[in-house]
C-alpha cells in the first residue's frame, strides 16, 4: 500500500528538548515536505526536499532542520522547541509535476509546554 | 508569489443537497495545478480532485466537481447530494511551476445536516 508514515502522531514535550518527527514513504518519490496546520492559516510549508543530499527553506522555517539521507526518508528535527511551535505538522511526499497529487502523512500533534 | 484566498470560514448544508466551496488564487505562472483536500475530524489530507491549468475540461470525481474559471482565477468545489460524511475541513491548494509545494488556503469547515 503506498503510505507516508509520520511518527509519533502525538508528542507533549518541554521547552528546549530536542525532538525529531520521523517520516518515511514507500512510493520512490523524489520530492518530500514538511507543513505545520494553524487555526486560519491553513497549512505552510516548512522545509521540502527534491532529492537525497538537496534540501530547501519552504515558507516558515525558523526553528527546523531537516535532512534527507535516504530518499524514503525525511525527519524533521527541532532542536530547542519554544511554545510557538505547538502545531500539526504534516510530511508530504509527491512525484515531479504541477499534476503530481502529494500524499499526506497521518499529521503529528506536538504541544510544547 | 502564490496565494490561495477561501473566503467562507464555515458552511452549512442539508444532507442531499449540493454545496459549493469557495476558492480564488494568485499567480504569474502560466502552468499550475489546483487541488482540493479533506480533512476531516480525524486529521488526515484525503485528496479529492485536481485540475490542471491547462486542462479544457472542468474536472470530476464522483460526486465532486470542480468549476475552473482561469479568468477569474476561481476554481471552486461543488459537492452534489451531501452525505453526513462530507463533514470535514476542505483545503483548497496551489502549486506552481517550480513543483516544490503546494500553497494552502485557510480552510472552510463544512457541516452537514440531518
Amino acid at each position: 500500500e503506498a503510505q507516508v508514515t509520520q511518527n509519533p502522531r502525538y508528542l507533549i514535550t518541554v521547552t528546549g528538548k530536542k525532538l525529531t518527527v520521523t517520516c518515511s514513504q514507500n512510493m520512490n518519490h523524489e520530492y518530500m515536505s514538511w507543513y505545520r496546520q494553524d487555526p486560519g492559516l491553513g497549512l505552510r510549508q516548512i522545509y521540502y526536499s527534491m532529492n537525497v543530499e538537496v534540501t530547501d527553506k519552504g515558507d516558515v522555517p525558523e526553528g527546523y532542520k531537516v535532512s534527507r539521507k535516504e530518499k524514503r526518508n525525511f525527519p524533521l528535527i527541532l532542536e530547542s522547541p519554544s511554545p510557538n511551535q505547538t502545531s500539526l505538522y504534516f510530511c508530504a511526499s509527491h512525484n515531479l509535476g504541477t499534476r503530481a497529487e502529494a500524499f499526506f502523512g497521518q499529521g503529528t500533534r506536538l504541544t510544547v509546554v | 508569489a502564490q496565494k490561495i484566498t477561501q473566503t467562507q470560514p464555515g458552511m452549512f448544508v442539508q444532507e442531499k443537497e449540493a454545496v459549493t466551496l469557495d476558492c480564488t488564487y494568485d499567480t504569474s505562472d502560466q502552468s499550475y495545478g489546483l487541488f482540493w483536500y479533506k480533512q476531516p475530524s480525524s486529521g488526515e489530507m484525503i485528496f479529492l480532485i485536481y485540475q490542471g491549468s491547462y486542462d479544457e475540461q472542468n474536472a470530476t470525481e464522483g460526486r465532486y466537481s470542480l468549476n475552473f474559471q482561469k479568468a477569474r482565477k476561481s476554481a471552486n468545489l461543488v459537492i452534489s447530494a451531501s452525505q453526513l460524511g462530507d463533514s470535514a475541513m476542505y483545503f483548497c491548494a496551489m502549486r506552481g511551476v517550480y513543483g516544490n509545494k503546494l500553497v494552502f488556503g485557510a480552510g472552510t469547515i463544512l457541516r452537514v445536516k440531518s
